[in-house]
């Protein structure tokens, strides 16, 4: 069964250090997402992704993120420079369409620690 | 703004019993989805069943239901039969007509006791 993969699945960074989170979506689908989870929060929407361009984004979303699909397969979340509050589950997610039926497939989840 | 309330923080329920997770919603788009997803201790987010709101009957998945009141905007999910492997975060989702983003709700702790 297709499933949606990340890398890494934990990463440890220095504040002010730039990651990148990566994500391969399931091969036929159209639409990727990152989503973010603060430990004991609920799940966040950070940004939408089609046709190379974002689609829709949320204020999280601000100038210190950045996403890109480099190649054919992988999906990539860039945080420029790192904040202690970035600490979270970072999520990626796809799916066939962007209608209101249509289900979004999660990753298993990259856990991002900030020090 | 869409906004999902999930009131029920933890529930414990012994294996083999049914379970509903409560799930209301507000929304004033007459087009709209709702999700439900299984979160384990390991992270990952499982979906488990999808109901439309133009859909004339509950979405049923193996055990898994969900009780649909348009009117009441709830959309309770139902666990049958549960078991062990059932114990997680359920969160309860929703997705309108021309939005890309699933709303989540902060998400019930279900612990299943032997």
């Amino acid at each position: 069964e297709p499933e949606v993969t990340q890398t890494p699945s934990h990463q440890v960074t220095q504040m002010g250090q730039e990651v990148i989170l990566r994500c391969v979506p399931i091969s036929n689908h159209l639409y990727f997402y990152w989503y973010r989870q603060i430990l004991g929060q609920k799940v966040e929407f950070l940004v939408s992704f089609y046709n190379n361009e974002i689609s829709e984004k949320s204020e999280i979303f601000d100038d210190q993120f950045s996403v890109e699909r480099p190649d054919g397969s992988n999906f990539t979340l860039k945080i420029r420079s790192t904040k202690l509050e970035d600490s979270a589950m970072y999520f990626c997610a796809s799916s066939d369409l962007a209608y209101r039926t249509d289900t979004q497939y999660f990753g298993p989840g990259t856990r991002l620690t900030v020090l | 703004a869409q906004k999902i309330t999930q009131t029920q923080p933890g529930m414990f329920v012994q294996e083999k019993e049914a379970v509903t997770l409560d799930c209301t919603y507000d929304t004033s788009d007459p087009s709209y989805g709702l999700f439900w997803y299984k979160q384990p201790s390991s992270g990952e987010m499982i979906f488990l069943i999808y109901q439309g709101s133009y859909d004339q009957q509950n979405a049923t998945e193996g055990r898994y239901s969900l009780n649909f009141q348009k009117a009441r905007k709830s959309a309770n999910l139902v666990i049958s039969a549960s078991q062990l492997g059932d114990s997680a975060m359920y969160f309860c989702a929703m997705r309108v007509t021309g939005a890309q983003k699933l709303v989540f709700g902060q998400g019930t702790r279900l612990t299943i006791n032997p």
